[in-house]
């Protein structure tokens, strides 16, 4: 059962900044935020992920707040290609393997 | 090589057909995945082969059969299937490192049952 709360759909602006929220208001210590995105007709592409630090790698930003119950995506300057279904999944840290649970993601739109 | 590959892209079959998908990596990742995924919907995780050994069935009907021959090599056997389980049908696989993973998709197979 997915554990987080997305809007289902959001535009931005080529070149503008996205901001992707997600709620996640029951997890648990152990529990770390994931984010994969999906482009049409792909397999899922991991971004980053995070347990409580804000996180940067070259595709994204990830803001946890302070209580651990909500997060933002950041994508600093979307390009058309950012076009997908971007999904928040919360996952318990585990050694022998990782259990996605997807939810419905958002739809992000990115417009010239 | 980040790679992982399936075969084949698209495959169509009838409900009394068996057949396999198949799905490769070398990057050396110790745990594989399947996922299904309808049209519109979300993945839904299927199986998790972690070292070989199947970790998670989630309930899958026996129609679909996994296997693991090898570290490197994932399969899905087909059986009697239902045109309800058209689907686009992922394979992934992840490594654990430093407290974390990332799951490396591949670009699936389109099954239709017809």
């Amino acid at each position: 059962d997915a554990k987080t709360t997305q809007p289902p759909s959001m535009d931005c602006a080529e070149g503008r900044a996205a901001n992707l929220p997600c709620n996640h208001s029951t997890i648990s210590g152990n529990e770390y935020v994931y984010w994969y995105r999906q482009i049409h007709s792909q397999g899922p592409q991991y971004i980053i992920h995070g347990l409580k630090n804000n996180e940067t790698n070259e595709m994204a930003s990830l803001i946890i707040t302070e209580d651990r119950k909500s997060s933002t995506l950041i994508l600093p300057h979307a390009t058309l290609r950012d076009t997908a279904v971007y999904y928040c999944i919360v996952v318990p840290m585990n050694t022998g393997f990782q259990k996605l649970v997807f939810g419905t993601g958002t739809r992000l739109l990115v417009s010239p | 090589d980040t790679e992982v590959t399936q075969t084949p892209k698209h495959l169509v079959m009838g409900m009394t057909n068996k057949k396999s998908l198949k799905c490769e990596q070398h990057m050396g990742h110790r745990a594989m995945y399947w996922y299904k995924q309808k049209a519109k919907k979300p993945p839904e995780l299927m199986f998790v082969y972690s070292y070989e050994k199947l970790s998670i069935n989630e309930s899958v009907p026996s129609r679909f059969s996994p296997e693991c021959p090898n570290s490197s090599l994932l399969n899905l056997h087909l059986h009697a299937l239902q045109p309800e389980d058209s689907a686009l049908y992922l394979c992934a696989s992840s490594h654990y490192t430093g407290g974390s993973y990332e799951q490396y998709f591949g670009p699936g197979t389109r099954l239709t049952v017809t």
